[in-house]
């Protein structure tokens, strides 16, 4: 069936670096894609997401880009701070489906002192 | 505000015991979820309910009933839990077409 998923299970930074997260899509059909970031022992939280029509959007300190040609939606995170440290999932959203959110399975992103 | 509550935070279980989730939120939201997270992996939709009165299947409901009791609140019901529904479960709640969906903490379910 469709399916949301990421390339890369676990991700290293320095802090202060940039980190960009990877995301691959099958559902054409989706309305949305989303970012949400999942702190150890807490629910998943909104990050940023993006209209199915638009290529770029950008919130304070992260970028998703969206690539429909190669169904590929990235998070960029600007000057990493070990407060960014967590799981990070795509997920995507289709209007016609109910209005439900169909997760991937996470990168964790781990930032280095 | 308290956003969306579950209770218990923490369950063990044996294997054919039955137990509801509870989940309640004070957002007025029209849409609520029930997510289950196994280890490493992402969150896989059990339930949906996108109105007071409606509810819907979403990719594993096999095993679980829900009920949409009033706006604030959606339960989950395990009729005869099994060890495959070890697993930690999460509410959610979200205002008609957005996608932000607010997150409850989540309830630790061991089936043993």
């Amino acid at each position: 069936g469709e399916s949301v998923g990421l390339h890369l299970p676990t991700l290293s930074v320095q802090e202060g670096d940039n980190s960009i997260i990877n995301c691959a899509y099958s559902n054409s059909a989706s309305d949305y894609f989303i970012w949400y970031k999942q702190e150890s022992g807490k629910g998943p939280q909104f990050i940023i997401d993006i209209r199915s029509n638009m290529d770029k959007r950008q919130g304070q300190r992260v970028t998703v880009l969206l690539n429909k040609t190669v169904k590929h939606l990235s998070l960029q995170i600007a000057a990493t701070q070990p407060g960014d440290s967590a799981v990070y999932f795509c997920a995507e959203n289709s209007y016609n489906a109910g209005n439900m959110l169909t997760f991937g399975g996470g990168t964790r992103l781990m930032v280095k002192p | 505000n308290a956003g969306v509550t579950q209770t218990p935070k923490f369950q063990v279980l044996k294997t054919g015991q039955s137990m509801t989730l509870q989940c309640a939120q004070d957002m007025n939201h029209n849409s609520m979820y029930w997510y289950r997270q196994d280890p490493g992996m992402g969150l896989r939709l059990i339930y949906y309910s996108a109105s007071e009165g409606t509810t819907d299947k979403g990719e594993v409901p096999n095993g679980y009933n829900v009920s949409r009791l009033n706006k604030r609140e959606f339960s989950l019901r395990l009729e005869s839990a099994a060890p495959s529904q070890t697993s930690v479960y999460f509410c959610a709640s979200s205002e008609g077409t957005s996608t932000e969906a607010f997150f409850g903490q989540g309830t630790r379910l061991t089936v043993v």
